[in-house]
């Protein structure tokens, strides 16, 4: 297993912008989460999917937000209007199973200016 | 809502010596999974043992382990004889039986001195 990566790394934008990631699970991992974690906290559910199936979605994910995994592959999360209180870590993980580890990637930090 | 908290925003230890690391949730479920993971500064989250509610054993791998009270609702981490690769925050996950999202505690930042 290669292990599960995110790209881009790093991105800061300012105010407004739209701003998309990408996260690449664990190859033949049917499951994929997204979290954000903020300084100095835990990380916090946003959204799974099982396969292409987008299955729970927390309510941080406010209308801004939209998150997909065509071909139950890759996943991206977009966040549109960007605002200050975005900035933060967005961890994306992946699981074999319902009851497997969640494995999760390096992240990407975006800092809203 | 189940909840989980770590009291402990930071710790320290000497190198060579055991820490112990507190965790406690609160759920009316009675199936149920609890993690501890480490991330290290800069780099990503790993797992560092896992604990099936259902099960009375405590789980161990190799320097860590953890002391699970069900009636409690406590899940403490014991790592024993600390490394310098040990500093990290440490945090404490649950996860309902038929859910698949974590829900983490606030983490607690591990120091090792040499």
């Amino acid at each position: 297993d290669t292990g599960v990566s995110q790209n881009p790394r790093h991105k800061i934008t300012k105010r407004g912008q739209n701003v998309t990631f990408r996260c690449d699970p664990i190859s033949e991992h049917n499951r994929l989460y997204w979290y954000r974690q903020t300084l100095g906290q835990g990380p916090e559910f946003l959204t799974y999917f099982q396969n292409e199936a987008q299955l729970e979605k927390s309510r941080l994910l406010s209308d801004r937000f939209s998150a997909e995994r065509p071909k139950g592959s890759f996943s991206t999360l977009e966040i549109q209007r960007t605002e200050q209180g975005d900035s933060a870590m967005y961890l994306c993980a992946s699981s074999r199973g319902a009851t497997d580890t969640q494995y999760f990637g390096p992240g990407t930090r975006l800092t809203v200016l | 809502a189940q909840t989980v908290t770590q009291s402990q925003p930071e710790m320290s230890v000497q190198e060579a010596e055991t820490v112990t690391l507190s965790c406690t949730y609160d759920t009316s479920e009675s199936d149920y999974y609890l993690f501890w993971y480490k991330q290290p500064p800069s780099r990503q989250m790993i797992l560092v043992i896992r604990q099936e509610a259902y099960k009375q054993q405590n789980a161990t791998e190799n320097r860590f382990s953890v002391n699970f009270q069900k009636a409690a609702k406590s899940f403490s981490l014991k790592i024993s004889d600390s490394q310098l690769g040990d500093a990290a925050m440490y945090f404490c996950a649950y996860r309902s039986q038929g859910a698949q999202k974590l829900v983490f505690g606030q983490g607690t930042r591990l120091t090792i001195n040499p």
